[in-house]
């Protein structure tokens, strides 16, 4: 079965610190896409990216930046020089196999930059 | 563009009575997923829409809770009857599925629902 294993329940970093974000997942499947969602304290969930199994190419937005690898089955998001408005939950999510569109979401892991 | 669009925002009402959620998802999406956000649970996916029609249901708790798409662009989701332990925040989702390209889910700003 599909899992999403967010081991870091809660961070929390100084203004400008990097921080890293884990992701480790479980599937089957040899093609798959990976999400992450950032759920800020306002509550709205929010997509942030879908990488394919295919590139494992580092992706990087800005102050965000993503490294997959498939050998440790992790999907991990790093922000460099974090802001305040950073501080959220950060979801890690995985779609669930031959069932459609159905995402299997991690616990999340929640996020707090300090001033 | 429009995204997912919830109503009401919030909702507080007394145990036992009925309780209903809209949604209306992005224009040409073709999924549409109801979830339920707790501290103790986390995010659980309660119902999911193809086309209209319900593919899986296994996350709804109870016969207490129910699922509509009557058509492409309108949602509900109600609970009758409410009771305390059903408060939470309601999410709704769309997506594009067109079979193997999973297209990112985007989310309604969902439905805080308080049972008293």
């Amino acid at each position: 079965a599909q899992k999403v294993t967010q081991a870091q329940t809660e961070i929390s970093v100084v203004e400008k610190e990097d921080v890293t974000l884990d992701c480790v997942y479980e599937t089957r499947d040899t093609t798959y896409y990976l999400f992450w969602y950032k759920q800020p304290p306002s509550g709205e969930l929010v997509f942030l990216i879908r990488r394919n199994s295919f590139d494992e190419q580092n992706e990087i937005s800005g102050r965000y930046s993503w490294n997959f690898q498939k050998s440790t089955s992790s999907f991990n998001f790093t922000i460099t020089a974090s802001q305040v408005v950073d501080s959220a939950v950060y979801f890690c999510a995985l779609p669930r196999g031959n069932a459609g569109n159905m995402l299997t979401f991690g616990g999340g892991t929640r996020l707090m930059v300090k001033p | 563009d429009a995204g997912v669009i919830q109503s009401p925002r919030h909702e507080v009402t007394e145990m036992g009575q009925e309780v209903t959620l809209r949604c209306k998802p992005i224009s040409g999406h073709n999924s549409l997923f109801w979830y339920r956000q707790t501290m103790m649970r986390g995010l659980e996916l309660l119902i999911y829409f193809n086309n209209n029609v319900p593919i899986d249901d296994s996350g709804m708790p109870e016969d207490r809770f129910s699922a509509k798409m009557p058509n492409a662009s309108f949602s509900t989701l109600k609970i009758q009857p409410s009771e305390p332990r059903d408060s939470a925040v309601y999410f709704c989702a769309s997506s594009f599925w067109t079979g193997g390209d999973n297209q990112p889910q985007h989310f309604g700003d969902g439905t805080r629902l308080s049972i008293l």
